[in-house]
């Protein structure tokens, strides 16, 4: 099983800073094959990235992946109020599919 | 409008069984492999089953092999998830989840919003 280990924990930050989220993976992600969600409370998880650096449908580009092997990035360029909430990698290089334990994006 | 629609959820004692299920809409089910993802309360997401696209490929998290079993009926848009021998550490939110393609070991493109099962005496 890929373990998938994310950080920091929690990440305080002001609306319009820089966000820059770390994935981490036990053993290397085949082709790539990484991906983040964002949920908010309440809500079901949203796509974010996959392919590592492929955005999903809607998603702004503010939002960009990087990474390769066993560690991973997403990157909020400039944080919009709506952009506080959790977020999750997940990696699907392996039939046993892996997701990371979450990154809370707190306001500061 | 692609949806997903789970059902099925509910209180159940330790050791009782519940068959979830969920309904397809929007778009072409049997192109598409399906999985199961749950959500204890407070906790992170685990990935529970999938299903490819006519069923003939399956997997399970370790958690719940031997477990719950994943089917699918295409003719009838529909996904399930048959749970045995529950357990309190099984309770959670369970969505189901649509990948990219026919195989189930994908990204999830379009989520449910899940229905809650609770096992406690």
């Amino acid at each position: 099983e890929i373990v998938l280990t994310q950080s920091p924990g929690t990440l305080s930050l002001s609306p319009g800073e820089r966000a820059t989220l770390s994935c981490r993976a036990s053993q290397s992600v085949s082709s790539s094959y990484l991906a983040w969600y964002q949920q908010k409370p309440g809500q079901a998880p949203r796509l974010l990235i996959y392919g590592a650096s492929s955005r999903a449908t809607g998603i702004p580009d503010r939002f960009s992946g990087s990474g390769s092997g066993t560690d991973f990035t997403l990157t909020i360029s400039r944080l919009e109020p709506e952009d506080f909430a959790v977020y999750y990698c997940q990696q699907y290089g392996s039939s046993l599919i892996t997701f990371g334990g979450g990154t809370k994006v707190e306001i500061k | 409008e692609v949806q997903l629609v789970e059902s099925g959820g509910g209180v159940v004692r330790p050791g009782g069984s519940l068959r979830l299920s969920c309904a397809a809409s929007g778009f072409t089910f049997d192109d598409y492999g399906m999985s199961w993802v749950r959500q204890a309360p407070g906790k992170g997401l685990e990935w529970v089953s999938g299903i490819n696209w006519n069923g003939g490929s399956t997997g399970y998290a370790d958690s719940v092999k031997g477990r719950f079993t994943i089917s699918r009926d295409n003719a009838k848009n529909s996904l399930f998830l048959q749970m045995n021998s529950l357990r309190a550490e099984d309770t959670a939110l369970y969505h189901c989840a649509r990948g990219r393609a026919y195989s189930y070991v994908d990204s999830f493109h379009i989520w449910g919003q899940g229905t809650m099962v609770t096992v406690s005496s």
